[in-house]
Protein backbone atom coordinates (compact mmCIF):
# COMPACT_ATOMS: atom_id res chain seq x y z
CA UNK A 1 0.00 0.00 0.00
CA UNK A 2 1.41 3.24 -0.97
CA UNK A 3 2.17 5.65 1.91
CA UNK A 4 3.31 8.65 0.33
CA UNK A 5 1.59 9.39 -2.40
CA UNK A 6 2.50 12.32 -5.00
CA UNK A 7 0.14 13.35 -8.03
CA UNK A 8 1.03 13.49 -10.80
CA UNK A 9 3.69 11.60 -11.50
CA UNK A 10 4.59 13.38 -14.78
CA UNK A 11 3.47 16.94 -15.33
CA UNK A 12 4.29 19.30 -18.23
CA UNK A 13 3.75 23.09 -18.05
CA UNK A 14 4.59 26.23 -20.22
CA UNK A 15 7.57 28.90 -18.77
CA UNK A 16 5.63 31.01 -16.85
CA UNK A 17 2.55 29.11 -16.04
CA UNK A 18 1.90 28.47 -12.39
CA UNK A 19 1.96 24.78 -11.71
CA UNK A 20 1.31 22.91 -8.45
CA UNK A 21 2.34 19.42 -7.49
CA UNK A 22 0.64 17.33 -4.51
CA UNK A 23 2.18 14.94 -2.07
CA UNK A 24 -0.54 13.23 0.12
CA UNK A 25 0.71 10.41 3.03
CA UNK A 26 -1.39 7.80 5.07
CA UNK A 27 1.37 7.46 7.72
CA UNK A 28 -0.19 10.70 9.96
CA UNK A 29 3.27 11.75 10.30
CA UNK A 30 4.12 15.32 11.68
CA UNK A 31 6.94 16.66 9.40
CA UNK A 32 6.60 16.59 5.40
CA UNK A 33 8.89 17.97 3.06
CA UNK A 34 9.90 18.83 -0.59
CA UNK A 35 13.10 18.60 -2.37
CA UNK A 36 14.39 19.38 -6.03
CA UNK A 37 16.50 16.65 -7.83
CA UNK A 38 18.24 17.50 -10.91
CA UNK A 39 19.37 14.43 -12.67
CA UNK A 40 22.85 13.13 -11.34
CA UNK A 41 22.36 15.39 -7.53
CA UNK A 42 21.79 14.51 -4.72
CA UNK A 43 18.04 15.96 -3.59
CA UNK A 44 18.00 19.67 -2.34
CA UNK A 45 15.88 20.03 0.67
CA UNK A 46 13.70 23.22 -0.62
CA UNK A 47 11.42 23.50 2.97
CA UNK A 48 9.81 21.24 5.60
CA UNK A 49 6.71 21.52 7.54
CA UNK A 50 6.66 20.12 11.06
CA UNK A 51 2.87 20.51 12.00
CA UNK A 52 1.97 23.80 10.57
CA UNK A 53 5.25 25.26 11.14
CA UNK A 54 6.72 26.17 8.10
CA UNK A 55 10.55 25.71 7.42
CA UNK A 56 11.77 27.41 4.00
CA UNK A 57 15.60 26.75 3.28
CA UNK A 58 17.58 30.06 2.74
CA UNK A 59 18.30 29.40 -0.54
CA UNK A 60 14.92 28.58 -2.02
CA UNK A 61 13.63 30.80 -4.52
CA UNK A 62 10.79 32.79 -3.59
CA UNK A 63 9.00 31.20 -6.97
CA UNK A 64 8.70 28.32 -4.86
CA UNK A 65 6.21 28.19 -2.16
CA UNK A 66 4.02 25.46 -0.14
CA UNK A 67 0.87 24.71 1.79
CA UNK A 68 0.11 22.25 4.04
CA UNK A 69 -3.88 22.44 4.82
CA UNK A 70 -4.05 19.20 7.06
CA UNK A 71 -1.67 16.55 8.19
CA UNK A 72 -2.46 14.42 5.36
CA UNK A 73 -1.63 16.92 2.31
CA UNK A 74 1.19 19.26 1.34
CA UNK A 75 1.22 21.31 -1.76
CA UNK A 76 4.07 22.78 -3.89
CA UNK A 77 3.15 25.77 -5.52
CA UNK A 78 5.34 27.13 -8.27
CA UNK A 79 4.75 30.22 -9.25
CA UNK A 80 6.64 31.41 -12.51
CA UNK A 81 8.13 28.02 -13.19
CA UNK A 82 11.60 28.74 -15.85
CA UNK A 83 13.59 26.39 -17.71
CA UNK A 84 15.68 25.82 -14.32
CA UNK A 85 13.09 24.41 -12.40
CA UNK A 86 12.66 21.56 -14.56
CA UNK A 87 13.27 18.25 -12.13
CA UNK A 88 12.48 15.68 -10.00
CA UNK A 89 10.46 16.65 -6.69
CA UNK A 90 10.21 14.36 -4.08
CA UNK A 91 7.93 14.64 -1.20
CA UNK A 92 9.03 12.68 2.08
CA UNK A 93 7.21 12.09 5.83
CA UNK A 94 9.09 11.62 9.10
CA UNK A 95 7.53 11.45 12.81
CA UNK A 96 9.19 13.70 15.32
CA UNK A 97 8.33 11.35 18.70
CA UNK A 98 9.65 11.30 22.55
CA UNK A 99 12.34 9.04 21.30
CA UNK A 100 13.42 10.84 18.11
CA UNK A 101 13.45 11.33 14.69
CA UNK A 102 12.62 8.16 12.59
CA UNK A 103 13.37 7.15 8.94
CA UNK A 104 12.03 9.46 6.05
CA UNK A 105 9.85 7.48 3.94
CA UNK A 106 9.66 9.32 0.04
CA UNK A 107 7.35 9.70 -2.45
CA UNK A 108 7.72 8.61 -5.75
CA UNK A 109 8.33 11.91 -7.23
CA UNK A 110 6.54 14.07 -9.83
CA UNK A 111 8.55 14.90 -12.85
CA UNK A 112 8.29 18.18 -14.06
CA UNK A 113 9.18 19.41 -17.59
CA UNK A 114 8.99 23.30 -18.74
CA UNK A 115 8.79 23.65 -22.00
CA UNK B 1 34.94 19.01 0.93
CA UNK B 2 31.31 17.50 2.01
CA UNK B 3 30.32 16.49 4.97
CA UNK B 4 29.29 13.36 3.50
CA UNK B 5 31.33 11.62 1.18
CA UNK B 6 30.72 7.97 -0.36
CA UNK B 7 32.95 5.58 -1.82
CA UNK B 8 33.10 4.45 -5.13
CA UNK B 9 31.48 6.53 -6.97
CA UNK B 10 30.73 4.24 -10.04
CA UNK B 11 30.97 0.41 -9.34
CA UNK B 12 29.91 -2.38 -11.58
CA UNK B 13 29.94 -6.14 -10.56
CA UNK B 14 28.89 -9.38 -12.00
CA UNK B 15 25.71 -11.15 -10.42
CA UNK B 16 26.47 -13.09 -7.36
CA UNK B 17 29.31 -11.26 -6.51
CA UNK B 18 29.29 -9.31 -2.90
CA UNK B 19 29.42 -5.68 -2.77
CA UNK B 20 30.57 -2.76 -0.44
CA UNK B 21 29.76 0.75 -0.21
CA UNK B 22 31.48 2.98 1.75
CA UNK B 23 29.92 6.15 3.47
CA UNK B 24 32.21 9.11 5.55
CA UNK B 25 30.92 12.00 7.11
CA UNK B 26 33.04 14.45 9.03
CA UNK B 27 30.11 15.74 11.22
CA UNK B 28 28.08 14.84 14.66
CA UNK B 29 24.95 12.52 13.70
CA UNK B 30 22.39 11.53 15.47
CA UNK B 31 21.45 8.89 12.94
CA UNK B 32 22.98 7.59 9.21
CA UNK B 33 20.39 6.73 6.52
CA UNK B 34 21.39 4.44 3.16
CA UNK B 35 18.73 5.41 0.47
CA UNK B 36 18.36 3.19 -3.18
CA UNK B 37 17.16 5.10 -6.15
CA UNK B 38 16.10 3.35 -9.22
CA UNK B 39 17.01 5.57 -12.65
CA UNK B 40 14.09 8.09 -13.29
CA UNK B 41 12.92 6.60 -10.01
CA UNK B 42 11.73 7.52 -6.12
CA UNK B 43 13.97 7.38 -3.27
CA UNK B 44 13.48 4.45 -0.70
CA UNK B 45 15.00 3.87 2.51
CA UNK B 46 17.09 1.16 3.09
CA UNK B 47 18.16 1.46 6.89
CA UNK B 48 18.89 4.40 9.23
CA UNK B 49 21.04 3.67 11.79
CA UNK B 50 22.59 5.26 15.04
CA UNK B 51 25.18 1.79 16.31
CA UNK B 52 25.71 -1.25 15.58
CA UNK B 53 24.54 -3.37 12.46
CA UNK B 54 21.15 -4.03 10.71
CA UNK B 55 20.32 -6.63 7.83
CA UNK B 56 17.63 -7.06 5.64
CA UNK B 57 17.54 -9.55 3.38
CA UNK B 58 20.26 -9.44 1.11
CA UNK B 59 20.97 -6.11 2.43
CA UNK B 60 23.64 -5.37 5.54
CA UNK B 61 24.30 -1.65 6.88
CA UNK B 62 27.02 -1.19 9.29
CA UNK B 63 28.09 2.07 10.90
CA UNK B 64 31.20 3.04 13.33
CA UNK B 65 30.09 6.18 15.13
CA UNK B 66 33.80 6.38 16.83
CA UNK B 67 35.16 6.27 12.96
CA UNK B 68 32.39 7.96 11.44
CA UNK B 69 31.96 5.74 9.00
CA UNK B 70 29.26 3.49 7.56
CA UNK B 71 29.33 0.58 4.63
CA UNK B 72 26.65 -1.13 2.95
CA UNK B 73 26.93 -4.64 1.70
CA UNK B 74 25.16 -6.52 -0.69
CA UNK B 75 25.17 -10.35 -0.83
CA UNK B 76 24.79 -12.15 -3.89
CA UNK B 77 24.35 -9.19 -6.17
CA UNK B 78 21.22 -9.36 -8.37
CA UNK B 79 20.68 -6.76 -12.24
CA UNK B 80 17.68 -6.11 -10.22
CA UNK B 81 20.37 -4.33 -7.26
CA UNK B 82 21.60 -1.86 -10.39
CA UNK B 83 20.48 1.63 -8.82
CA UNK B 84 21.95 4.81 -6.76
CA UNK B 85 22.58 4.06 -3.02
CA UNK B 86 22.47 7.64 -0.97
CA UNK B 87 24.04 8.07 2.28
CA UNK B 88 22.36 10.99 3.90
CA UNK B 89 23.01 11.59 8.14
CA UNK B 90 20.97 13.70 10.22
CA UNK B 91 23.31 15.92 11.82
CA UNK B 92 23.01 15.96 15.97
CA UNK B 93 21.73 18.83 18.14
CA UNK B 94 19.35 21.01 17.79
CA UNK B 95 15.99 20.31 16.51
CA UNK B 96 17.56 19.33 13.38
CA UNK B 97 14.64 17.34 10.36
CA UNK B 98 16.79 17.65 7.62
CA UNK B 99 19.37 15.31 6.10
CA UNK B 100 22.69 15.93 4.39
CA UNK B 101 23.23 14.10 1.17
CA UNK B 102 26.39 12.06 -0.28
CA UNK B 103 26.36 12.01 -3.94
CA UNK B 104 25.04 9.36 -4.44
CA UNK B 105 27.35 5.36 -5.87
CA UNK B 106 25.91 4.26 -9.27
CA UNK B 107 25.79 0.42 -9.13
CA UNK B 108 25.34 -2.11 -11.78
CA UNK B 109 24.98 -5.49 -11.88
CA UNK B 110 25.59 -7.15 -14.71
CA UNK B 111 24.47 -11.02 -15.72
Amino acid sequence: DAMVIQNPRYQVTQFGKPVTLSCSQTLNHNVMYWYQQKSSQAPKLLFHYYDKDFNNEADTPDNFQSRRPNTSFCFLDIRSPGLGDAAMYLCATSRVGFVGIDEQYFGPGTRLTVT
Amino acid sequence: KNEVEQSPQNLTAQEGEFITINCSYSVGISALHWLQQHPGGGIVSLFMLSSGKKKHGRLIATINIQEKHSSLHITASHPRDSAVYICAVRKSGGSNYKLTFGKGTLLTVNP
